[in-house]
């Protein structure tokens, strides 16, 4: 069973552009959730989605929105980037099956999108 | 809210000598907790998880953990360490009942095995 995908891997950026990361589940999974890891901050929760819908949200600006496509693969862009979006982004995703059920499970990571923004 | 703190950032330790990494969290709910691991350049690996039951918790790769509900403390222990655990270690928590999937997380202990 393939793992966590992330795409691209590694992404150079200039400040003000904006950039779009992309997240395959593992198949069967439909909960997806993006992090963000600096040496600074440290990993920090940017958003968590659920069949399409995004169930939570982390302090983040606007400038940070993602989606959820119908097949539980996920993106998530940032506008107008700032050299401080230099980060890896890592995405989760694991086999809750939504309200009501059980909440035994665990995330597990894809290998994350390295961001550097100049 | 929830809140995970790691007091120590790094942690050397020479290869087979036994090693604790400490975790202490804040919650006003129940948590899950868990550890996971990442190699550098890499995602994060669960390396054992709390959900139920004991408070004993054997992962991967030799490592433990104890839950300790009156301390608020999952300190996670290996044996005996080789050279291959160098890499960081993040200790995590996560709401129960909720069904939010969010992770809080620590801000990471690395540990530094030498021969």
């Amino acid at each position: 069973k393939a793992g966590v995908t992330q795409t691209p891997r590694y992404l150079i950026k200039t400040r003000g552009q904006q950039v779009t990361l992309s997240c395959s589940p593992i198949s069967g999974h439909r909960s997806v959730s993006w992090y963000q890891q600096t040496p600074g901050q440290g990993l920090q929760f940017l958003f968590e989605y659920f069949s399409e819908t995004q169930r939570n949200k982390g302090n983040f600006p606007g400038r940070f929105s993602g989606r959820q496509f119908s097949n539980s693969r996920s993106e998530m862009n940032v506008s107008t980037l700032e050299l401080g979006d230099s980060a890896l982004y890592l995405c989760a995703s694991s086999n809750w099956r939504g309200q009501g059920t059980s909440g035994n499970t665990e995330a597990f990571f894809g290998q994350g999108t390295r961001l550097t923004v100049v | 809210a929830q809140s995970v703190t790691q007091l120590d950032s790094q942690v050397p330790v020479f290869e087979e000598a036994p090693v604790e990494l400490r975790c202490n969290y804040s919650s006003s709910v129940s948590v899950y907790l868990f550890w996971y691991v990442q190699y550098p350049n890499q995602g994060l690996q669960l390396l054992l998880k709390y959900l139920s039951g004991s408070t004993l918790v054997k992962g991967i790769n030799g490592f433990e953990a104890e839950f300790n509900k009156s301390q608020t403390s999952f300190h996670l222990r290996k044996p005996s360490v080789h050279i291959s655990d160098t890499a960081e270690y993040f200790c995590a928590v996560r709401t129960m009942n909720t069904g939010f999937q969010k992770l809080v997380f620590g801000t990471g202990t690395r540990l530094l095995v030498s021969p």
